[in-house]
């Protein structure tokens, strides 16, 4: 199995500042057949299913502001907010879907100082 | 608007059974892989299944195969999980999820969840 390591497991960070969460996978995850990382991220807010944010590791979702970016490929991943408001307080998670199972990190809370 | 909704969910002994569902509306049921991932209290993400699009795919997590089974019915455009030998580990909002096309890709798509509490 793919094991998806994310740190830190907690953030505080003030209100307009960047916010940086980290991704690592255990095993390569870029398709190297298209050159795509397979690599999504997910937002969780409390009481919330989660929400795709980022997929092939750099694309946002439509509709996702653009102060959320992700970057990396192969086994590390990063995942950036430049400008962090007051709704992104969450739990991050990242996901490879190169292979069976489907791992999931193991989130990454994020608040607000 | 893409609707997932999930049923069947409660409080069921060890060794039970349970056959949660998941509604799906918006989009062409048919043309997309589903999945469903679960989360225990207070705990993170856990991907339990996915099924292709014709249902002729299914993958599992090692510690539901032989337990669970993921079902789809385009009739219906509702997807099905089948829990049978319940454990208490197994306690946990039960997310359905849709993939963004065919292919088991990224989740583009979830519905609310349903809880499931094993416990005697």
């Amino acid at each position: 199995d793919i094991v998806m390591t994310q740190s830190p497991d907690s953030l505080t960070v003030s209100l307009g500042e960047r916010a940086t969460i980290n991704c690592k996978s255990s095993q390569n995850v870029l398709y190297s057949s298209s050159n795509k990382n397979s690599l999504a991220w997910y937002q969780q807010k409390p009481g919330q299913p989660p929400k795709l944010l980022i997929y092939w590791a750099s694309t946002r979702e439509s509709g996702v502001p653009d102060r959320f970016s992700g970057s990396g490929s192969g086994t590390d991943f990063t995942l950036t907010i430049s400008s962090l408001q007051a709704e992104d307080v969450a739990v991050y998670y990242c996901q490879q879907y190169y292979n069976v199972p489907y791992t999931f990190g193991q989130g990454t809370k994020l608040e607000i100082k | 608007e893409v609707q997932l909704v999930e049923s069947g969910g409660g409080l069921v002994q060890p060794g039970g059974s349970l056959r949660l569902s998941c509604a799906a509306s918006g989009f062409t049921f048919s043309n997309h892989a589903m999945s469903w991932v679960r989360q225990a209290p207070g705990k993170g993400l856990q991907w339990v299944s996915t099924i292709s699009g014709g249902g002729g795919g299914a993958y599992y997590a090692d510690s539901v195969k032989g337990r669970f089974t993921i079902s789809r019915d385009s009739s219906k455009n509702t997807l099905y999980l089948q829990m049978n030998s319940l454990r208490v580990e197994d306690t946990a909002v039960y997310y359905c999820a849709k993939y963004s096309g065919y292919d088991f890709y990224y989740m583009d798509g979830w519905g609310k969840g349903t809880t499931v509490t094993v416990s005697s």
